[in-house]
């Protein structure tokens, strides 16, 4: 079966300051991986995703994430937050051969000036 | 602009009437569409998948005649909750997948905030 699991429930940091958002899948088969934010009372906007190719993806608002498959990994990071990136982050696995997505329970993010 | 729309974005509604959301898809059609409902400061749970001239498949816990699920073209599937009770207010959201990607990623609607009263 297909799991994710973020390992964070809330982070705090400063504005400006590094951030490092951590997602841990499972699966038996390959899988697609996304990172989703959700602002409040709104629906889901997709960051990035990683479906093949390089390890290192680059998303929206300035957001990579890096696959790693050996320790079944894809974190999220942002060299400098700001403000308005306070926010709640999903992690998703996607398998075609369940043809669903499964998200992780979110980790919230929130930068204090 | 948006690629999913979906109606309302709250309602409210009194214990033991039935409440219609409604999820179209803008810019293709969608034979797929998935439910999801998302309790206060949790992640989204996967309710069913629609699909559009058969059966909804439901996920193991998720009440079928309490969740009605109409795909009834290939842009719209509505989610009638129906004899709401106050535990069934929640944030339900619905997806599309993207034709354009292979069906291997989403687009979100905005959601709808549920209050049973």
């Amino acid at each position: 079966a297909q799991s994710v699991t973020q390992l964070d429930s809330q982070v705090p940091v400063f504005e400006e300051a590094p951030v490092e958002l951590r997602c841990n899948y499972s699966s038996s088969v390959s899988v697609y991986l996304f990172w989703y934010v959700q602002y409040p009372n709104q629906g889901l906007q997709l960051l990035l995703k990683y479906l093949s190719g390089s390890t290192l993806v680059k998303g929206i608002n300035g957001f990579e994430a890096e696959f790693n498959k050996s320790q079944t990994s894809f974190h999220l990071r942002k060299p400098s937050v700001h403000i308005s990136d306070t926010a709640e982050y999903f992690c998703a696995v996607f398998s075609g051969g369940y043809n669903k997505l499964i998200f992780g329970a979110g980790t919230r993010l929130a930068v204090h000036p | 602009g948006a690629v999913v729309s979906q109606h309302p974005s709250r309602v409210i509604c009194k214990s033991g009437t039935s409440v219609k959301i409604e999820c179209r898809s803008l810019d293709f059609q969608a034979t797929t569409m998935f439910w999801y409902r998302q309790f206060p400061k949790q992640s989204l749970m996967l309710m069913a998948t629609s699909n559009e001239g058969s059966k909804a498949t439901y996920e193991q816990g998720v009440e079928k005649d309490k969740f009605l699920i109409n795909h009834a073209s290939l842009t719209l599937s509505t989610l009638t909750v129906t004899s709401a009770h106050p535990e069934d207010s929640s944030f339900y959201i619905c997806s599309v997948p993207n034709p354009r990607q292979s069906n291997t990623e989403a687009f979100f609607g905005q959601g709808t905030r549920l209050t049973v009263v």
